[in-house]
């Protein structure tokens, strides 16, 4: 059974860098059959795609966030990155990996992360 | 991008009630690439329907989904006090996929 859970800092001053980890079990993050994507949630807002990897490593960003994203897979701890440079408070809110695959399927349980000094 | 905009914002319905929410997306969704989700507070989103109308794993028989195009409905027959919760719509047809701002089903 697929588990994905997310790890990095709750806190992240104002124009530094956030880093999230997604750790995947029960499926290899190398596998040519699905492709894995990170989503946030701002309180009290609508959850946004921020973007997604896919098999061989080709990306996809939400314009919206394009210069600041960097999704990555680290297959020797079958995990896929989120970086998100030069965050403001509007970048606060709880962030998921997925494994989308006809919709979304497969979550991880969500990590708030809050950008404050 | 398209927009999806979720009708009404809050419902109030009893046990026992047919529950019928909207989604409305701004141009057609490609191939009906659609699905809604349940959300409980403090948990991640739960799949209920994809491709507009077939049901996901595990999900009862009391939520159905249809609708094609820009117009999306689900309709929960006869509701469970576990209902209770926060439903969203999303499209994977178009690139950047999509969700709505969500209606919320709060019990009489």
């Amino acid at each position: 059974q697929l588990q994905l859970q997310e790890s990095g800092p709750g806190l992240v001053k104002p124009s530094e860098t956030l880093s999230l980890s997604c750790t995947v079990s029960g499926d290899s993050v190398s596998s040519s059959s699905f492709y894995w994507g990170w989503i946030r949630q701002p309180p009290g807002k609508r959850l946004e795609w921020i973007g997604t990897i896919y098999y061989g490593g080709n990306t996809y960003y939400n314009p919206s966030l394009n210069s600041r994203v960097t999704i990555f897979v680290d297959k020797s701890k079958n995990q896929f990155s989120l970086k998100l440079t030069s965050v403001t408070a509007a970048d606060t809110g709880v962030y998921y990996c997925a494994r989308p695959s006809n919709g979304i399927r497969d979550w991880g349980q969500g990590t708030l992360v809050t950008v404050s000094s | 991008e398209i927009v999806l905009t979720q009708s009404p914002g809050t419902l109030y319905l009893s046990p026992g009630e047919r529950a019928t929410l909207s989604c409305r997306a701004d141009q057609p969704v490609s191939d009906n690439y659609f699905a809604w989700y349940q959300q409980r507070p403090g948990q991640a989103p739960r799949l209920l329907i994809f491709r507009a109308s077939t049901r996901a794993t595990g999900i009862p028989d009391r939520f159905s989904g249809s609708g094609s195009g820009t117009d999306f409905t689900l309709t929960i027959s006869r509701l469970e006090p576990e209902d209770l919760a926060t439903y969203f719509c999303h499209q994977y047809g178009s690139l950047p996929y999509t969700f709505g701002q969500g209606s919320q089903l709060e019990m009489k």
